[in-house]
């Protein structure tokens, strides 16, 4: 049974390009969330999302960031006109949606906007 | 709003003796309580989890964690640590009244278990 599944590990922007983070949930896991982890730091939330919902984006940037998880294919997280401060560690997770249940996370994307 | 501290940035232990690992919460309702491991270059793999039951909890690789309400603290332990336990490790929270399904991490505590 694959894992939580992330592509690409490593990803490189120059500023004001665009980045699209991809993320492909557990199999039989319809809960996908997605974390940003700053060098040294925790990880911090961002955006829950159930199959073309989005249940909870406190945690989303006002601008220039958006998530979906269309009814087929993976969870993508979307940064347009990256700046070097969006440069981090982005971890997706899943859940099957029980709140008992813990969230299994993937490899992580590591962004490096130049 | 539920939140996590992890008072130690870096523990140092010695092989073979106890490792703990502090993690303290601020929760409004109930509180979810996880560990979870993270080696370089990797994502997070989960150790244990508190739900209800059973203050002492047992988990992957050998470790613990004790759960405390009047401490409001959830303590990470290993009776007898491995070299190989070297890692960051995060403590978690979800607060599933005020939170719904999200999780809250505490900044991290490096365990460094030398030989």
């Amino acid at each position: 049974n694959a894992g939580v599944m992330q592509n690409p590990r490593h990803l490189v922007r120059r500023r004001g390009q665009e980045a699209r983070l991809r993320c492909s949930p557990m199999k039989g896991h319809s809960h996908v969330y997605w974390y940003r982890q700053l060098p040294e730091e925790g990880l911090k939330f961002m955006v829950y999302l159930q199959k073309e919902n989005i249940i909870d984006e406190s945690g989303m940037p006002k601008e220039r960031f958006s998530a979906e998880f269309p009814k087929e294919g993976p969870s993508i997280l979307r940064i347009q006109q990256v700046v070097r401060g969006d440069s981090a560690a982005y971890f997706c997770a899943s859940s099957s949606g029980r709140q008992t249940y813990e969230q299994y996370f993937g490899p992580g994307t590591r962004l490096t906007v130049t | 709003a539920q939140s996590v501290a992890q008072p130690e940035d870096q523990v140092n232990v010695a092989e073979g003796n106890p490792l703990t690992v502090k993690c303290t919460y601020s929760v409004s309702g109930n509180p979810y309580l996880f560990w979870y491991v993270q080696y370089p270059n990797r994502g997070l793999q989960f150790l244990l989890k508190y739900i209800t039951g059973d203050n002492l909890v047992k988990g992957s690789y050998g470790f613990e964690a004790e759960f405390n309400k009047s401490q409001t603290s959830f303590h990470l332990k290993k009776p007898s640590a491995l070299v190989s336990d070297s890692a960051l490790y995060f403590c978690a929270v979800r607060d599933i009244e005020t939170a719904g399904n999200k999780l809250t991490f505490g900044g991290g505590t490096r365990v460094l278990v030398k030989p």
